[in-house]
């Protein structure tokens, strides 16, 4: 089991708002990184530094954090969202790093 | 625009020796990190390990008795070998350029640019 837990699956109705979230006690030091995957292709980074985009990602992902939690969320959810989602960082030593087990995204 | 590009041998045998190589275009090899992650088969991702432009690694602890990087400056390449590879490192292997920084007191660290990946099935 990873030191960084998501939820394994999370739904969303098309153009409607969805959070994932990724918990772990390192995230109270340090910031999460969410990367987006979508079958047979390499990650995209989609959000680092807790907020902060990568030319090229849409504004309807954000991305924040408060205690051992933090969270991506879409703000209108499109068809072409619909993909795995993994947060990355720091694990509980503060040595290593560490990804989140995933989560599948479904936009319904 | 930074560009990496990964190869090595796809298909190995229980016992052999896993041997990838990154090569970095269009950008400066200094202050970064290059991590080497894998993702088994329907599962998710897992870090390897990194090595910075000076040659300090940080391994996975999981992996950290068959897992050796290095990098050559003057090729602007870096590479991961796993030794006594079983059916568990079957996987894709991926290479990436990590950043790392602070903002107030909160570290962050992220890959931003990645190899399109390297198949590898370890077979009898």
């Amino acid at each position: 089991s990873s030191e960084l837990t998501q939820d394994p699956a999370v739904s969303v109705a098309l153009g409607q708002t969805v959070r994932i979230t990724c918990q772990g006690d390192s995230l109270r030091s340090y910031y999460a990184t969410w990367y987006q995957q979508k079958p047979g292709q390499a990650p995209i980074l989609v959000i680092y530094a807790k907020d902060n985009r990568p030319s090229g990602i849409p504004d309807r992902f954000s991305g924040s954090s408060s205690g051992n939690t933090a969270s991506l969320t879409i703000t209108g959810a499109q068809a072409e969202d619909e993909a795995d989602y993994y947060c990355y960082s720091r694990d509980s030593s503060g040595d290593h790093m560490v990804f989140g087990g995933g989560t599948k995204l479904t936009v319904l | 625009q930074v560009q990496l590009q990964q190869w090595g041998a796809g298909l190995l045998k229980p016992s052999e020796t896993l041997s990838l190589t990154c090569a970095v275009y269009g950008g400066s090899f200094s202050g970064y990190y290059w991590s080497w992650i894998r993702q088994p088969p329907g599962k998710g991702l897992e870090w390897i390990g990194e090595i910075n432009h000076s040659g300090r690694t940080n391994y996975n602890l999981s992996l950290k008795s068959r897992v050796t990087m290095s990098l050559d400056t003057s090729k602007n390449q870096f590479s991961l070998k796993l030794t006594s590879v079983t059916a568990a490192d079957t996987a894709v292997y991926y290479c990436a350029r990590g950043i790392r920084g602070v903002v107030i007191i909160h570290y962050y660290y992220y890959m931003d640019v990645w190899g399109r990946g390297t198949t590898v099935t370890v077979s009898s």
